[in-house]
């Protein structure tokens, strides 16, 4: 039951640094989502995918690209970091029907110096 | 727009004593609310939800009931225990034109001691 899997679980960059976080999900779901965490702010939506083929903005999208590569892939790149992106990563996935839960991955906690 | 405000962290409590985690909401229309749990190094795992109002959602002696005229949403639990030691969060669902996404709160971490 693998779930939601996420590539790293750790990184550190340096400013300017380009890096890509990688999310699989095998439970055939139709939507996935990029989530930020920082302490005392919960959880911001970086970018989202209602299904296959198709990607959109959340709160907080600046500094921030993704490529829904397949159903199964969703993946998040920093084209060049900046230490306000020191953060963990969640990418989730839900069937996309309305109150259907979110599967969250484990997390990437990045550090850019 | 739409918010979740949860009370703040951490909330420190002996085991077996009863537990209360505040959520309250503002939402247009008539969101679905959702808690969430993240233990240490792992990612949120969805605990308990409630679709309608007065819907009483609960799950492993945590439960939460959805009042609509009071936008509240508060967990409890009768008698906690060290293992419940973790983060909990309050979500709200928001549709998006495609999808929805969870709007979530703070966060507040429950600290059981033996």
């Amino acid at each position: 039951n693998a779930g939601v899997t996420q590539t790293p679980k750790f990184q550190v960059l340096k400013t300017g640094q380009s890096m890509t976080l990688q999310c699989a999900q095998d439970m055939n779901h139709n939507s996935m989502y990029w989530y930020r965490q920082d302490p005392g702010m919960g959880l911001r939506l970086i970018y989202y995918s209602a299904s296959e083929g198709t990607t959109d903005k959340g709160e907080v999208p600046n500094g921030y690209n993704v490529s829904r590569l397949n159903k199964r892939e969703f993946s998040l790149r920093l084209e060049s970091a900046a230490p306000s992106q020191t953060s963990v990563y969640f990418c989730a996935s839900s069937s996309g029907l309305w109150n259907s839960p979110l599967h969250f991955g484990n997390g990437t906690r990045l550090t850019v110096t | 727009g739409n918010s979740v405000t949860q009370m703040e962290g951490p909330v420190t409590l002996s085991e077996e004593a009863f537990l209360t985690i505040n959520c309250t909401y503002t939402a247009t229309g008539y969101p679905s609310l959702f808690w969430y749990v993240q233990y240490p190094g792992e990612g949120l795992q969805l605990l308990l939800k409630a679709t309608k109002a007065d819907d009483k959602g609960s799950n492993k002696g945590f439960e939460a009931t959805y009042r609509k005229e009071t936008t509240s949403f508060h967990l409890e639990k009768g008698s906690v225990q060290v293992s419940d030691s973790a983060v909990y969060f309050c979500a709200l669902s928001s549709r998006m034109d495609s999808s929805y996404k969870l709007i979530f709160g703070s966060g507040t971490r429950l600290l059981v001691r033996p």
